[in-house]
């Protein structure tokens, strides 16, 4: 069945470093690719999203391209905050329409 | 617009017994989909709801189900906990469902302790 891998964390990075977190997929078709962020105490907010093959998703300066040769979804910010501090998902919806998360990173940001 | 709303917040039950947990959906959402997240299975689709039906269902065994109201909110309910069942729970709403084309917007979720 379709399944999403990502990058396990946690993962640290100083201010104004630069990320990026791995996401690769397995699905039948041509999924549309979401990364969702989990800030402490709340529910999931959609960051950005790509629903067909070289699509680029980008909102708050994160983005990620929807590589179909290479099955990935990578998320990349270049300088990133302490308010970036959180849990981010990446996930696919598939024919069924099923949301399929992968596990999620935690990132840490210090000052 | 008020966001989706999700009541207890937390909650503490004993091993055997049920939990009710419910969902209010953004005003005009009809879709509301239920997710488990655990440390160890991260999150996990439990079923959704649409105009009333459920649409979709995930892997869990029988002891969960759900149902949606006429006017779009939700309950899931939990019989004979087990504390494997310990996670928070999610709520997330959709205009018309979790397809490619639709965001899903969530709730805070329910904490769900089971001793």
């Amino acid at each position: 069945g379709d399944s999403v891998t990502q990058m396990e964390g946690p993962v640290t990075l100083s201010e104004e470093a630069f990320l990026t977190i791995n996401c690769t997929y397995t699905a039948t078709g041509y999924p549309s690719l979401f990364w969702y962020v989990q800030y402490p105490g709340e529910g999931l907010q959609l960051l950005l999203k790509a629903t067909k093959a070289d699509d680029k998703g980008s909102n708050k300066g994160f983005e990620a391209t929807y590589r179909k040769e290479t099955t990935s979804f990578h998320l990349e910010k270049g300088s990133v905050q302490v308010s970036d501090s959180a849990v981010y998902f990446c996930a696919l919806s598939g024919r069924d329409d099923k949301i399929i998360f992968g596990k999620g990173t935690r990132l840490h940001i210090l000052p | 617009k008020a966001g989706v709303t999700q009541t207890p917040r937390y909650l503490i039950k004993t091993r055997g017994q049920q939990v009710t947990l419910s969902c209010s959906p953004i005003s005009g959402h009809r879709s509301v989909s239920w997710y488990q997240q655990t440390p160890g299975q991260g999150l996990q689709f439990l079923f959704e709801y649409f105009s009333e039906t459920q649409r979709n269902k995930g892997n869990f065994p029988g002891r969960f189900s759900g149902r949606q109201f006429s006017n779009s909110r939700s309950e899931m309910n939990v019989s004979t906990l087990e504390l494997g069942d310990s996670a928070l729970y999610l709520c997330a709403s959709s205009p018309r469902g979790p397809s490619s084309y639709n965001e899903q917007f969530f709730g805070p979720g329910t904490r769900l302790t089971v001793l």
